[in-house]
């Protein structure tokens, strides 16, 4: 079956500007994760989405957000953007979200901030 | 909090060496441990994972033991191969109590450790 997918894979932005990201879970995976990764930092949880309904939250600003729709598609939204995040954004989807459930990653999108 | 200390890298070996990159965590609850690689240009794959303690699991010749008595989950592999370069993410997610608030399902993550095998 298909994988994760995440569009766009790379984005270029300026200081001030937003960006959404998109992630398409594996069919039937009703939990949407969204991590950040950078170098200095390494992973991050940012939100866990499930049943459209945002389930746990991670330590970032309000500037990020997200949203999951019916057919379990997510999106998350960075407002005001700045040279910090730049970083891969990364969606990992499983079937019920949890300790046990497998996550499972997409390809990831690269976001540069200039 | 939740936490996972993996040792630096970069590891690097040559084909056919032992492996082993060290992993601890704290955690509150009853932690799941899962092991993670990353290729280059790509997302995160399960390696393995281990939901309870003295388990072990595995998978591609790679290895790691659910040590609760050391909060341990080390992985290790007999025989490296150059398709094994790669970064290797050692991860915790602990089941806390309903009443707890917060994140309780999230995997918190390694740093992450890279190596690289040359032939």
């Amino acid at each position: 079956k298909a994988g994760v997918t995440q569009t766009p894979r790379y984005l270029i932005k300026t200081r001030g500007q937003q960006v959404t990201l998109s992630c398409s879970p594996i069919s039937g995976h009703r939990s949407v994760s969204w991590y950040q990764q950078t170098p200095g930092q390494g992973l991050q949880f940012l939100f866990e989405y499930f049943s459209e309904t945002q389930r746990n939250k991670g330590n970032f600003p309000g500037r990020f957000s997200g949203r999951q729709f019916s057919n379990s598609r997510s999106e998350m939204n960075v407002s005001t953007l700045e040279l910090g995040d730049s970083a891969l954004y990364l969606c990992a989807t499983s079937l019920r979200g949890g300790p046990y459930n497998e996550q499972f990653f997409g390809p990831g999108t690269r976001l540069t901030v200039l | 909090g939740n936490s996972v200390t993996q040792m630096e890298g970069p590891v690097t070996l040559s084909e056919e060496a032992f492996l082993t990159i060290n992993c601890t965590y704290t955690a509150t609850g009853y932690p799941s441990l899962f092991w993670y690689v990353q290729y280059p240009g790509e997302g995160l794959q399960l390696l393995l994972k281990a939901t309870k303690a003295d388990d072990k699991g595995s998978n591609k010749g790679f290895e790691a033991t659910y040590r609760k008595e050391t909060t341990s989950f080390h992985l290790e592999k007999g025989s490296v191969q150059v398709s094994d370069s790669a970064v290797y993410f050692c991860a915790l997610s602990a089941l806390l109590p309903q009443n707890s608030g917060g994140s309780n399902y999230k995997l918190t993550f390694g740093k992450g450790t890279l190596l690289t095998v040359n032939p």
